[in-house]
């Protein structure tokens, strides 16, 4: 199993430009999540999705879309990038079967707006 | 909002010493998790405790789950360089759906050789 997989590693975008991060998984886990890191700030949810088709918000919303169309992939799109979304995104998944929520994350995906 | 409060945000050891990292909060939590991440990388779980005074071992990392299920602490003895990295403590509340955790701001730790 390859686990959770992230697209591209580093991205460097320009205000007001768009793009997707890729995410996928191939443990069959129907919670995925999105959560941006920031020094001294943890992570913060951005969007989170329980299966195909269903999504909802997190924390830290604004400035990003999600749709979920497989179990498989989750991605995350910037419309129109700010220097405040500046950051580390981590895309994230875990079985709803457990009790216990224990998340398996990507490698991440360092962003840099200019 | 339920908020996990780290403490220390930064510790920097020598190899050998003992240290301890605290997760604190006002909220009650069904289970705390404990992920450790290196630069580069994504946050790997190291443990979950779920009961109210329950002790974990992990080699030389214990894991503690206070009685009230509102803090906990990681305790690492005779640290050694491969330990570096930032620890994440990490909560679900009894109202917690899907997967959706709190996490702590994290405690970067760094054991110089």
């Amino acid at each position: 199993n390859a686990g959770v997989t992230q697209t591209p590693k580093f991205q460097v975008l320009k205000t007001g430009q768009s793009m997707t991060l890729q995410c996928a998984q191939d443990m069959n886990h129907e919670y995925m999540s999105w959560y941006r890191q920031d020094p001294g700030m943890g992570l913060r949810l951005i969007h989170y999705s329980v299966g195909a088709g269903i999504t909802d918000q997190g924390e830290v919303p604004n400035g990003y879309n999600v749709s979920r169309s497989t179990t498989e992939d989750f991605p995350l799109r910037l419309l129109s990038a700010a220097p405040s979304q500046t950051s580390v995104y981590f895309c994230a998944s875990n079985s709803l079967a457990g009790a216990f929520y224990e998340q398996y994350f990507g490698p991440g995906t360092r962003l840099t707006v200019t | 909002t339920q908020l996990l409060e780290q403490s220390p945000q930064f510790l920097s050891i020598q190899e050998g010493e003992n240290l301890t990292v605290y997760c604190n909060s006002s909220s009650v939590f069904s289970s705390l998790q404990w992920y450790r991440q290196e630069p580069g990388e994504g946050p790997v779980l190291l443990v979950t405790v779920v009961t109210g005074g329950e002790v974990k071992k992990l080699k030389r990392l214990t894991f503690q789950f206070g009685d009230a299920r509102k803090d906990s602490s990681l305790h690492i003895t005779a640290a050694q360089p491969g330990d570096t990295g930032l620890y994440l403590c990490a909560g679900a509340t009894p109202s917690t759906s899907y997967g959706k955790l709190t996490f702590g701001q994290g405690t970067i730790l760094t054991v110089h050789p």
